[in-house]
């Protein structure tokens, strides 16, 4: 069962247009989502996150739209940049109500590799 | 420098050898866990520690067992590693089970069994 989902393998965008990569949800006790962005040989590190009662969240190019009815929630990189070419993962947090082991887990999505051409 | 150091980077072993893949980290954080990177599954959650002496299982434990005997080290045992143990490592750690919105990772150790 999987309870976070990266439906796009993969997404190749040209350098200065928007990228924009989806995650899609189904549970609703998550209280955090985050994108991760990994590059070869490397852990992932932490992009930007989206507490669940907001519905945006900017920083510099990188900006989450959140939308809990469809429980949809999506990264725009404007402009993308040949540096961006990478995999990214979607992940969300057990929230206080998710209850016992779960608090404080990270659920993550299958990842998309974002290619941006020069 | 802030940091979650692993060791080692690329281990290739065989069906049954018992292994060790160290995790470490500077930051003081109470909250450690593994994970497995596998194509088209993403990060799966191996076990987890809230702190010292404090483990559990997280989505795909089978196969592995932890320890937390000190704050800044979790090393992930693979007593008796199989074929379907071949992946890609990940140890991470947060301040706080509050805090993994701000997670640190490792950089990743990759295991081949055969």
């Amino acid at each position: 069962d999987q309870q976070v989902k990266q439906n796009s393998p993969s997404l190749s965008v040209q350098e200065g247009r928007i990228s924009i990569l989806n995650c899609d949800y189904t549970n609703s006790m998550f209280d955090y989502f985050l994108w991760y962005k990994k590059y070869p040989a490397e852990g992932p590190t932490f992009l930007i996150s989206i507490s669940s009662i907001k519905d945006k969240n900017e920083d510099g190019r990188f900006t989450v739209f959140l939308n809990k009815s469809a429980k949809h929630l999506s990264l725009h990189i404007v402009p993308s940049q040949p540096g961006d070419s990478a995999v990214y993962f979607c992940a969300a947090r057990g929230g206080p109500n998710a209850g016992g082991t779960s608090y404080g887990k990270l659920t993550f999505g299958q990842g998309t590799i974002l290619t941006v051409h020069p | 420098e802030a940091q979650v150091t692993q060791n080692p980077r690329y281990l290739i072993t065989v069906t049954g050898k018992k292994l060790t893949v160290t995790c470490s980290q500077n930051m003081n954080h109470e909250y450690m866990s593994w994970y497995r990177q596998d194509p088209g599954l993403g990060l799966r959650q191996i076990y987890y520690s809230m702190n010292v002496e404090v483990t559990d299982k997280g989505d795909v434990p089978e196969g592995y067992k932890v320890s937390r005997k000190e704050k800044r080290n979790f090393p992930l045992i693979l007593e008796s590693p199989s074929p379907n143990q071949t992946s890609l490592y990940f140890c991470a750690s947060s301040l706080t089970a509050g805090t993994t919105y701000e997670q640190y990772f490792g950089p990743g150790t990759r295991l081949t069994v055969t």
